[in-house]
């Protein structure tokens, strides 16, 4: 079957700090992958994706990029954190149909 | 482009009550049309979608919708809600045909159910 993992769970970040997220699949090949962001009180944000191995999109310009180096992983980083990057960030995949199915997220505090 | 408005931010209700909650999208291509829930501080899990046919979806833990062309509609209903339904509900819609099949969200809509 289809899962989705996603590590950290929590962080807690100064400001300034450098940001490594990751995202893996399994059950799936050749996904496309998805980046959102939950601001505190906002809908979902799409931030990247990518259709493929080293082709990655993003939607809105800001602070943080996107990597994926295999199939089924997919990282967002940022090399220095902002306030403004608090949130909850979640990574999904595509499963048919134009449906994604989501993973557990990451809640990201930057102090 | 394609936008997603969910007009009621915050919708409270008593238990074994009815509710609806509200979605109106705006496209100018044909849709795929989602709602999504999510309880405390887990990722969105799929409770329908409706993709053609029968404008009447049914959903899991009883939950449906319709989706209303004319009106640019796709509202959610429950006829009794229950205390484990407390969560936010978002809209979701994504335009039909090749690309990387993008989803839309709107705001999210944050059920609160009263015993």
């Amino acid at each position: 079957s289809q899962t989705i993992h996603q590590w950290p769970a929590t962080l807690v970040q100064p400001v300034g700090s450098p940001l490594s997220l990751e995202c893996t699949v399994e059950g799936t090949s050749n996904p496309n992958l998805y980046w959102y962001r939950q601001a505190a009180g906002r809908g979902l944000q799409l931030l990247f994706y990518s259709v493929g191995i080293g082709q990655i999109s993003s939607e809105v310009p800001q602070n943080l990029s996107a990597s994926r180096p295999q199939d089924r992983q997919f990282i967002l980083s940022s090399k220095k954190l902002l306030l403004s990057d608090s949130g909850f960030y979640l990574c999904a995949f595509f499963v048919g149909h134009n449906e994604q199915f989501f993973g557990p997220g990451t809640r990201l505090t930057v102090l | 482009a394609q936008s997603v408005t969910q007009l009621d931010s915050q919708v409270p209700v008593f238990e074994e009550a009815p509710v609806e909650l509200r979605c109106n999208y705006s496209s100018s291509v044909s849709v795929y049309l989602f709602w999504y829930v999510q309880y405390p501080n887990q990722g969105l899990q799929l409770l329908l979608k409706y993709l053609s046919g029968s404008t009447l979806v049914k959903g899991i833990n009883g939950f449906e919708a319709e989706f209303n062309k004319s009106q640019t509609s796709f509202h959610l209903r429950k006829p009794s809600v229950h205390i484990s339904d407390t969560a936010e509900y978002f809209c979701a819609v994504s335009a039909l045909g090749k690309g990387a099949q993008k989803l839309v969200f709107g705001q999210g809509t944050r059920l609160t159910i009263n015993p």
